[in-house]
């Protein structure tokens, strides 16, 4: 079974400080998709990032990073520098492979940057 | 493009009323998809369609949940009879549909479901 899991579930920052958001996921099978999702205070949810499986890259776009460790079963999610604007739910998922946007949600970190 | 389009954002409804929510995916997208949020449960996968074709309808809670697919721009998820615990956002996805790679779901605003 597919399982996702955010053991962080409210993270508060000052404005400019560094914040990870945790991912750990649970799948037997060799090839999958992590994604990570934005849920601002408007309420819909924003694509952040896709990676597969075999690609371990980390990669970074403007502030945010990602981090993936498939010898840990982690997709951690950097955010340098924060703003207020960052504050959101962020989602992490899981899909099988050739099941797109079937996810697997986990429960959602809620993070609050305070000016 | 317009990304994907629900309607109404939001409805209040009383229980035992029918209740329909409907959703335009982005087009060429082959994937459609809907989800529930609630504080209990998180978001969970309702049903998805690929091709107007109803794939996996595992997580509709009960016969009162009904999906439909009838063309390739438009889909419905109609509750009836309706009841307080339906209270939920409901959101709808869609995705390009690849044979051997993943693809994320670009979702809807969602439509916020009061039932009284």
């Amino acid at each position: 079974a597919q399982k996702v899991t955010q053991a962080q579930t409210e993270i508060s920052v000052v404005e400019k400080e560094d914040v990870t958001l945790d991912c750990v996921y649970e799948t037997r099978d060799t090839t999958y998709y992590l994604f990570w999702y934005k849920q601002p205070p408007s309420g819909e949810l924003v694509f952040l990032i896709r990676r597969n499986s075999f690609d371990e890259q980390n990669e970074i776009s403007g502030r945010y990073s990602w981090n993936f460790q498939k010898s840990t079963s982690s997709f951690n999610f950097t955010i340098t520098a924060s703003q207020v604007v960052d504050s959101a739910v962020y989602f992490c998922a899981l899909s099988r492979q050739n099941q797109g946007g079937k996810l697997i949600f986990g429960q959602g970190t809620e993070l609050s940057v305070k000016p | 493009d317009a990304g994907v389009i629900q309607s109404p954002r939001h409805e209040v409804t009383e229980m035992g009323q029918e209740v329909t929510l409907r959703c335009k995916p982005i087009s060429g997208h082959n994937s459609l998809f809907w989800y529930r949020q609630t504080m209990m449960r998180g978001l969970e996968l309702l049903i998805y369609f690929n091709n107007n074709v109803p794939i996996d309808d595992s997580g509709m809670p009960e016969d009162r949940f009904s999906a439909k697919m009838p063309n390739a721009s438009f889909s419905t998820l109609k509750i009836q009879p309706s009841e307080p615990r339906d209270s939920a956002v409901y959101f709808c996805a869609s995705s390009p549909l690849y044979r051997d790679r993943g693809a994320e779901a670009f979702f809807g605003q969602g439509t916020r479901l009061t039932v009284v």
